[in-house]
């Protein structure tokens, strides 16, 4: 029942681009993604309620294909900034809008 | 600027004791989670509550881990008795439901060691 985050790890240099993926088995009625940086919380960075729906903040964005029941983070010239690891979420189904997260992906930058 | 408070942010005990973590949601927030973070697992849901009222706690071990809200700004995650793999930072969540989803706010997390 927990998303699937591929890749687990990921090295990029300041201003290369990168896409997190977001995978379940069971469908999705809507996916979130949060950034936790180190020795710190998860913080909240969008949230998808809708098949192909797109949204951005800053220069991250995302994608939700309700059919595949896939979603993609692509982080756009990175900032050093955008270190830390990321998490995917979705609702637990059929538990009143229960919520869980994915291992997470950690993004390194590097100058 | 709204915030989710958790006490205590540190804990470092003696295997068998008990452990009582609290946590005061934003105001105004109906839901409440906790979750468990280790390096091996991630973030675990351990328990979920909507208008104080537990709906998931299927992620817990109910034999020494309980989670109650006895009142709107009050959440609690007790261990009895603690063991040392317990250790982990647990979180507490609070949030709304934005279009029949829930969007978080998390607590700066507990950090429990057990000993």
């Amino acid at each position: 029942q927990q998303p699937v985050q591929s890749p687990q790890a990921v090295i990029l240099r300041e201003g290369e681009d990168a896409v997190i993926n977001c995978s379940s088995s069971k469908a999705l009625y809507s996916v979130h993604w949060y950034r936790q940086k180190h020795g710190e919380a998860p913080v909240f960075l969008m949230i998808l309620l809708k098949g192909g729906e797109q949204k951005g903040h800053e220069k991250i964005s995302a994608s939700f294909n309700e059919k595949k029941q896939q979603s993609s983070l692509y982080l756009t010239a990175s900032q050093l900034s955008y270190s830390g690891t990321y998490f995917c979420g979705t609702e637990r189904e059929g538990q009143g809008f229960s919520f869980i997260f994915g291992k997470g992906t950690r993004l390194l930058v590097k100058p | 600027d709204a915030r989710v408070t958790q006490t205590p942010r540190h804990k470092v005990t003696e295997m068998g004791q008990e452990v009582t973590m609290r946590c005061q949601p934003i105001l105004g927030h109906n839901t409440v989670f906790w979750y468990r973070q280790t390096m091996m697992q991630g973030l675990e849901l351990l328990a979920y509550f909507r208008n104080r009222a537990p709906l998931d706690d299927s992620g817990m071990p109910k034999d020494r881990f309980s989670a109650e809200m006895p009142d709107a700004t009050l959440a609690t995650l007790k261990i009895q008795p603690s063991e040392p793999r317990d250790s982990a930072v647990y979180f507490c969540a609070s949030g709304f439901l934005l279009s029949g989803a829930n969007v978080l706010t998390f607590g700066a997390g507990s950090r429990l060691t057990v000993l």
